[in-house]
């Protein structure tokens, strides 16, 4: 079945600097590839998706790049604030219909001021 | 627009117990997902329901269960509890052909 690693495990930025956190998965079937961001006491919110027929893509202040030879796909954060300090989460499912979701360990990043 | 609603949001139950939580999935969104979130394992698929019936199981023991009714809420069921199952349990929902998916607040159980 499917595994998810993710890395650095713990990651600390001064506000305004950038942020990446990346992760490897092991099943050539999977497709979709979500990211979610977790704060103390909430679920995980979605923050940007890729698909496998993409490369790259961006949304304001987030993007995500994926390689679909190398299995890998990263997250990057720019101009990074205080209210980004939180856990994220990559997932990957090659499941075309369903939600069962593969999540990686999680990254837990803090913003200092 | 209301977002995925877990009830209740806190549980504590004895080992051997069982118990059962809800989740109302948002409006218009037929598949409803639930996972485990532990420490020590991190965030595990448990099933998935679609049109009330079981479309994905994980891996866990029978013990966990679930369902689905026609308004597309959902429910799981524990039984027997062990101290382990002590987690937050999370439900996700998603609309028919999307694979994009919502997470509730998740249902704290602790087992003693």
């Amino acid at each position: 079945g499917e595994n998810v690693e993710q890395h650095p495990s713990t990651l600390s930025v001064q506000e305004g600097d950038s942020a990446v956190i990346k992760c490897t998965y092991s099943d050539s079937a999977s497709n979709y590839f979500p990211w979610y961001k977790q704060e103390l006491g909430k679920g995980p919110q979605l923050i940007i998706d890729i698909r496998s027929n993409v490369g790259e893509k961006k949304d304001q202040r987030i993007a995500v790049t994926l390689n679909k030879t190398a299995k890998h796909f990263s997250l990057h954060i720019t101009e990074t604030q205080p209210e980004d300090s939180a856990v994220y989460f990559c997932a990957a499912t090659p499941d075309n219909y369903g939600q069962n979701f593969v999540f990686g360990p999680g990254t837990r990043l803090s913003v200092l001021p | 627009k209301a977002g995925v609603t877990q009830t209740p949001r806190y549980l504590i139950k004895t080992r051997g117990q069982q118990v059962t939580l809800s989740c109302s999935p948002i409006s218009g969104h037929r598949s409803v997902s639930w996972y485990q979130q532990t420490p020590g394992q991190g965030l595990q698929f448990l099933f998935e329901y679609f049109s009330e019936t079981q479309r994905n199981k994980g891996n866990f023991p029978g013990r966990f269960s679930g369902r689905q009714f026609s308004n597309s809420r959902s429910e799981m069921n524990v039984s027997t509890l062990e101290l382990g199952d002590s987690a937050l349990y999370l439900c996700a929902s998603s609309r028919e052909g999307r694979r994009e998916a919502f997470f509730g607040q998740g249902t704290r159980l602790t087992v003693v």
